[in-house]
């Protein structure tokens, strides 16, 4: 299994609520990341787990709320988003340190409404 | 504060032309990376260049990382319509290896 599978493709939610995005990798891979990107931009970094234990936070608000349960599992909790925070939200993995290069997931569309 | 460049940053081709993307910086790297994203999917690593003065080949593809490891290139040979899409370019920071930063990219467009 050489994927990074996130769910859902597309989530749509309210101001008010809270939901999951989640991520899942099969390839012992001990790195796992969470970017965001907009529109015509590039991904940009939110968070770094390493060795299941957050070693990144790129000063991300606290309305999105990363955990990573185990080694293939990656979650990022979501509540009270704003509009500005819709975007495509990306996972990804890799063997030990970023500087080889990641394995993406086909991200998780995200519409704040 | 590491930054990477690429230029140019939109390229509209016709189907069997050639074509040069560039990525530069003004610090070093220990390595960079190049990878392909088509609309709402997440970016395909294509290649990694780790050593000054490194080319690789993937098919039509060549890449190069520059003597100082501060730029790298990628070089499409008869481009094709299938190579549509968002190119970019990333690095490891200083700092830390685990936090990769990525160029804006550069939209290649090629037309059947």
């Amino acid at each position: 299994d050489t994927e990074v599978t996130q769910t859902p493709k597309h989530l749509v939610m309210g101001m008010t609520n809270k939901k999951s995005l989640k991520c899942e990798q099969h390839m012992g891979h001990r790195a796992m990341y969470w970017y965001k990107q907009k529109a015509k931009k590039p991904p940009e970094l939110m968070f770094v787990y390493s060795y299941e234990k957050l070693s990144i936070n790129e000063s991300v608000p606290s309305r999105f709320s990363p955990e990573c349960p185990n080694s293939s599992l990656l979650n990022l909790h979501l509540h009270a988003l704003q509009p500005e925070d819709s975007a495509l939200y990306l996972c990804a993995s890799s063997p030990d340190r970023g500087d080889y290069g990641y394995t993406f997931g086909s991200g998780t569309r995200l519409t704040v409404v | 504060t590491q930054l990477l460049e690429q230029s140019p940053q939109f390229l509209s081709i016709q189907e069997g032309e050639n074509l040069t993307v560039y990525c530069n910086s003004s610090s070093v790297f220990s390595s960079l990376q190049w990878y392909r994203q088509e609309p709402g999917e997440g970016p395909v690593l294509l290649v990694t260049v780790v050593t000054g003065g490194e080319v690789k080949k993937l098919k039509r593809l060549t890449f190069q990382f520059g003597d100082a490891r501060k730029d790298s290139s990628l070089h499409i040979t008869a481009a094709q319509p299938g190579d549509t899409g968002l190119y970019l370019c990333a690095g490891p920071m200083k700092t830390s290896y685990d936090k990769v930063i990525f160029g804006p990219g550069t939209s290649l467009s090629v037309i059947p």
